[in-house]
């Protein structure tokens, strides 16, 4: 029969436009999230975090937004450019101190 | 600076052979590292997390005799697929808390390819 495999969502953005990536998470009692960039073959890299108690974080060029309300964060990529293209995915801190990555977006910057 | 070093970074073997794959903590000390598996356009998914001096916690689904994880001193962990298959065939990648006890660090992955 036919198999159903999960697809990465996709992002295509201009060199220079700003990029928003989202990310929902499952767990209402997670306390700590972070996002993740992952190239090709490539193991993730730390990009910024955030914990519960805040609701926005700012880094160099990132923005972590977090809405707990509907469990839902978002990565905001100012001036995008080529070298931002990749997988991009958010991971979040369960109570036992395990992380749970989300679905991932797959960024595409075009120049 | 704190590094998770992963190796080997690619391994082809013939099905039913076993397989081990080495993650380090460089410059700091791991109580705990967690192995994730991920399969091409798919996100990661966590297997199991390895406890220095104690058994393995599997994730749901994770047959524990099929990749067997040890977490020998502060320093090392491995993760052994034994009796590799062709659906075995994906990218293993370890991870630590680092030194400050909360970010992963992410070791660079091994791709395994079961012929």
């Amino acid at each position: 029969g036919e198999s159903v495999g999960l697809h990465l969502p996709t992002l295509s953005v201009q060199e220079g436009d700003n990029s928003i990536i989202n990310c929902a998470y499952s767990n209402s009692a997670s306390d700590y999230f972070i996002w993740y960039k992952q190239e090709s073959g490539k193991g993730p890299q730390f990009i910024i975090d955030i914990r519960s108690n805040m609701d926005k974080r700012q880094g160099q060029r990132v923005t972590v937004l977090l809405n707990k309300t509907v469990k839902h964060l978002s990565l905001q990529i100012a001036a995008t450019q080529p070298g931002d293209s990749a997988v991009y995915f958010c991971a979040e801190r369960a109570t036992g101190n395990q992380f749970y990555f989300g679905t991932g977006t797959s960024l595409t910057v075009i120049p | 600076g704190a590094v998770v070093s992963q190796h080997p970074s690619r391994v082809i073997c013939k099905s039913g052979t076993s397989v081990k794959i080495e993650c380090r903590s460089l410059d700091f000390q791991a109580t705990t590292m967690f192995w994730y598996r991920q399969f091409p356009k798919q996100s990661l998914m966590l297997m199991a997390t390895s406890n220095e001096g104690s058994k393995a916690t599997y994730e749901q689904g994770v047959e524990k005799d099929k990749f067997l994880i040890n977490h020998a001193s502060l320093t090392l962990s491995t993760l052994t697929v034994t009796s590799a298959h062709p659906e075995d065939s994906s990218f293993y990648i370890c991870s630590g808390p680092g030194p400050t006890n909360e970010k992963l660090l992410f070791g660079s992955g091994t791709q395994l390819s079961v012929l």
